[in-house]
């Protein structure tokens, strides 16, 4: 089945440490985004890419880090430069084009990361 | 910048119309998209309006007028299950998505 995949679904980290966290799609999908979910609250951009080789900072970037070497992965790292880094992330893809396609977002399940 | 301004919660009973009303700031605005999350999962697309006027999707339905950079939600016929957040997203010219703070609906016997 298409879908996008991300892992680990639970995360627990120390203070200190950089975390990798995984997003694959296999929807052909030329548009990825990590998106970063506090509780009671909405979705804030942390990264986004359109096309292979190329990303694009978001509203909330520092501390993260990303990179776009396929069309089907984008990993999102989070550094230890990220003072608060716990909470819901949730990857999505889009056609290229999304705004002419339909306008549709596709999420992940989503990663649980809690720092200790 | 870029916000997008929705209210925080609204509570009505199973059978009625609940309208969530979504105000919008984006440089080079594309279309107005519309999610359902419920608790602890991940956000699915409901509707989206890239013109003016109204796009019909079984219960719910979303309008767009682009000249009042505002747009809203309608669910209709409200069911328990209908229980959730709904986030109103933004997409510009650049493929750029950018989400409200999301509106909780509860709906009540």
């Amino acid at each position: 089945d298409g879908g996008i995949t991300q892992s680990p679904k639970y995360l627990f980290r120390k203070e200190g440490q950089n975390v990798t966290l995984s997003c694959e799609q296999n929807l052909n999908h030329d548009a990825m985004y990590w998106y970063r979910q506090d509780p009671g609250q909405g979705l804030r951009l942390i990264y986004y890419s359109q096309i292979v080789n190329d990303f694009q900072k978001g509203d909330i970037a520092e501390g993260y880090s990303v990179s776009r070497e396929k069309k089907e992965s984008f990993p999102l790292t989070v550094t230890s430069a990220q003072k608060n880094p716990t909470a819901f992330y949730l990857c999505a893809s889009s056609p290229r084009l999304a705004g002419v396609a339909g306008g549709e977002l596709f999420f992940g399940e989503g990663s649980r990361l809690t720092v200790l | 910048g870029q916000s997008l301004e929705q209210p925080s919660e609204v509570t009505a009973v199973e059978g009625a119309i609940v309208q969530i009303n979504c105000t919008y700031q984006t440089s080079g605005f594309y279309g107005l998209s519309w999610y359902q999350q419920h608790d602890g999962g991940a956000p699915t697309f409901l509707s989206y309006n890239a013109l003016d006027g109204l796009e019909e999707t079984g219960r719910f339905s979303s309008f767009l007028s682009r000249s009042d950079s505002y747009g809203y939600l309608l669910l209709q016929e409200l069911q328990m299950k209908d229980s959730a957040s709904y986030f109103c997203a933004s997409t510009d010219s650049w493929g750029k998505f950018q989400f409200g703070a999301g509106t909780q609906v509860v709906v009540t016997p």
